[in-house]
């Protein structure tokens, strides 16, 4: 089983929808898991971090994480066109180890 | 605060000679992981290490590959014998130690080596 797994999509979601991506992971008692975007050609750049179970809101990206059913996930709400990109999901565990997901690409149509 | 430096940004290498990516974390940082990455595939991971400390290195291959993190100067990512399936974007990655804090212990990438084997 993979660390760290994500629906690869892709997904597409119309402007000023709401997009939803989501991650699992398989180490129970990982403590710091992050959402990472990256545009074609270029590195992967932080946009979230969580570490408490609940919600976590920064400008339209809420990330969710539920640790009992081992879920992470992010919501970006009003879509724009300069959201597309692909979605890193990652794990980091009590050995600092990061895990990262296949990514998901998100294509948000004018 | 300077981020994550990663040279070359391109490099070309003829099959058989040596490749060797560099790696400054950001200041601070103790902890550099490095990934590979083919196009349109999500990031591999290769190895972690922290000073002069090979942590986990799993994802390399055995042949060819090797990494170090020296006390002083940059991580090294050294291919041998480079063949075409070498040919991939590498990103390094730094974090800082948790030394048992949880929170702002983030992961930030440098812009990446696109290694092209001719």
């Amino acid at each position: 089983q993979k660390e760290v797994e994500q629906n690869s999509g892709p997904l597409s979601v119309p402007e000023g929808a709401i997009a939803s991506l989501n991650c699992t992971y398989s180490d129970r008692v990982s403590q710091s898991f992050f959402w990472y975007r990256q545009y074609s050609g270029k590195s992967p750049e932080l946009i979230m971090s969580i570490y408490s179970n609940g919600d976590k809101e920064d400008g339209r990206f809420t990330a969710q994480l539920n640790k009992a059913s081992q879920y992470v996930s992010l919501l970006i709400r009003d879509s724009q066109p300069s959201d597309s990109a692909t979605y890193l999901c990652a794990v980091r565990n009590t050995g600092n180890q990061f895990y990262f997901g296949t990514g998901t690409s998100l294509t948000v149509i004018p | 605060n300077a981020g994550v430096m990663q040279n070359p940004r391109h490099l070309v290498r003829r099959r058989g000679q040596e490749a060797r990516l560099r790696c400054s974390p950001m200041k601070g940082h103790s902890h550099v992981y490095w990934y590979r990455q083919l196009p349109e595939e999500g990031l591999k991971f290769m190895v972690y290490l922290q000073k002069e400390n090979i942590i986990d290195e799993s994802g390399m291959p055995k042949e060819r590959f090797s990494a170090e993190f020296p006390k002083e100067g940059p991580s090294i990512l050294r291919i041998q014998q480079v063949v075409r399936g070498d040919s991939a974007a590498y990103f390094c990655a730094s974090s800082p130690p948790n030394q048992g804090v949880v929170r702002n212990t983030e992961a930030f990438f440098g812009q990446g080596t696109r290694l092209t084997v001719v």
